[in-house]
């Protein structure tokens, strides 16, 4: 059984530049969520994705948006890039909404914005 | 509102020497509840979660937690520490109201002195 995965590891981009990172998510699993981490901070929900629908966002703003696949794989796309948006990004997937309270986190992308 | 509390940011132990991770949450309904822990540049790995039942919960790597709903705590455990037990720990509720998400704490992390 393949876990989630991420790419890219790692990478560098000017403010105001715009990023695209991707998630595979777990096999069987058709929920997507993104989260945040600020250096020295937990992860923060950005979104969730579920059969190719956004299914909820936190506090961030429109220039956060995202994409789900027929093959539940998501992109996270931020627009306008700010040094604040260097962080940790982390994909989790679970299976339907409500089927299991557990999500399964990917190794992450580390984004840093100078 | 929902939110996770880790008072602690930095704790140190010796190696060898017990150890108790505090976490309090404040939820309105019954909460999921896990413990994770994240190296240095590494993504979240699941220690232990609390659904229901037992209110002791056994994890990997000799963790153990107590769920006290009249405290809303959830605090991580181990008897003994190991040098490799060093990194950072977070404990997060699971949402179920909405989108289901994760809430986490700020995270402690903790030193192992040899």
């Amino acid at each position: 059984e393949t876990g989630v995965t991420q790419s890219p590891t790692h990478l560098i981009k000017t403010r105001g530049q715009q990023v695209t990172l991707r998630c595979s998510s777990q096999s069987g699993h058709n929920t997507v969520s993104w989260y945040q981490q600020a250096l020295g901070q937990g992860p923060q929900f950005i979104f969730q994705y579920y059969r190719e629908e956004e299914n909820g966002r936190g506090n961030f703003p429109p220039r956060f948006s995202g994409l789900q696949f027929p093959n539940y794989s998501s992109e996270l796309n931020v627009n306008a890039l700010e040094l604040d948006d260097s962080a940790l990004y982390l994909c989790a997937s679970s299976p339907v909404p409500g089927q299991s309270y557990e999500q399964y986190f990917g190794p992450g992308t580390r984004l840093t914005v100078t | 509102a929902q939110s996770v509390t880790q008072p602690d940011i930095h704790i140190t132990v010796s190696e060898g020497a017990s150890l108790e991770l505090r976490c309090n949450y404040s939820y309105g309904a019954t909460p999921y509840l896990f413990w994770y822990v994240q190296s240095p540049g590494q993504g979240l790995q699941l220690l232990l979660k609390y659904f229901s039942g037992d209110t002791l919960v056994q994890g990997i790597k000799g963790f153990e937690a107590e769920f006290k709903r009249s405290q809303s705590s959830f605090n991580l455990r181990k008897p003994s520490v190991h040098w490799s037990d060093a990194a950072e720990y977070f404990c997060a509720v699971g949402a179920a109201s909405g989108t289901y998400k994760y809430i986490f704490g700020t995270g402690t992390r903790l030193k192992v002195l040899a």
